[in-house]
């Protein structure tokens, strides 16, 4: 089974720190997303890849940025951490051809910024 | 462009009750439909999937049938159990719009014993 690994199931940090949450697969997997979940609006995508070194904006990029800088790995950064960042965190990862197989999620990790 | 609605919950059920989540599509192109679990405190996890018109995906007693001429693909179990309690997510991925998925708001379901 295609395992992916979010490095910490919860993390608390303060207001102003930088915040990195690390992604990583095993499978080879060509396309890799990261989105945040909060209570009422669902998933929202922040930043996807689609290959080593490429990033694309989602739907809510501000006050993130990601590093892809091996296939296996997807880094999402808070640059400076605010209240309004406090959320669940999920990666995901797929083959090229998603619309076939599907994501597959990460265990999350819940983020509080105090 | 693309998205998905699905029923809000949150739904409340007793134990082998009927379930039906309803979920609804826009696709411009040719979506392949999903339905995702998420258990509490984890992550989504992939439940079925349908790639083509009236195709029925299947796991775990749950069944959705896709419905082109209604743009529908509801999620039923004929009886559910307390740990089908969870929080289920239509999606949908369009190959016109490339690997990016569109996930509907989710439908918290618990089932009391």
């Amino acid at each position: 089974d295609v395992k992916v690994t979010q490095s910490s199931r919860y993390l608390v940090k303060r207001t102003g720190e930088k915040v990195f949450l690390e992604c990583v697969q095993d499978m080879d997997h060509e396309n890799m997303f990261w989105y945040r979940q909060d209570p009422g609006l669902g998933l929202r995508l922040i930043y996807f890849s689609y290959d080593v070194k490429m990033k694309e904006k989602g739907d809510i990029p501000e006050g993130y940025s990601v590093s892809r800088e091996k296939k296996e790995r997807f880094s999402l950064i808070l640059e400076s951490a605010s209240t309004n960042q406090t959320s669940m965190y999920l990666c995901a990862s797929s083959l090229e051809g998603a619309h076939s197989y599907g994501y597959t999620f990460g265990s999350g990790t819940r983020l509080t910024v105090v | 462009g693309d998205s998905v609605t699905q029923m809000e919950g949150p739904v409340t059920l007793s134990e082998e009750a009927c379930l039906t989540i309803n979920c609804t599509y826009t696709a411009t192109g040719y979506p392949s439909l999903f339905w995702y679990v998420q258990y509490p405190g984890e992550g989504l996890q992939l439940l079925l999937k349908a790639t083509k018109a009236d195709d029925k995906g299947s796991n775990k007693g749950f069944e959705a049938t896709y419905r082109k001429e209604t743009t529908s693909f509801h999620l039923e179990k004929g009886s559910v159990q307390v740990s089908d309690s969870a929080v289920y997510f239509c999606a949908l991925s369009d190959r016109g719009t490339g690997n990016q998925f569109y996930f509907g708001t989710g439908t918290s379901l618990t089932v009391i014993p």
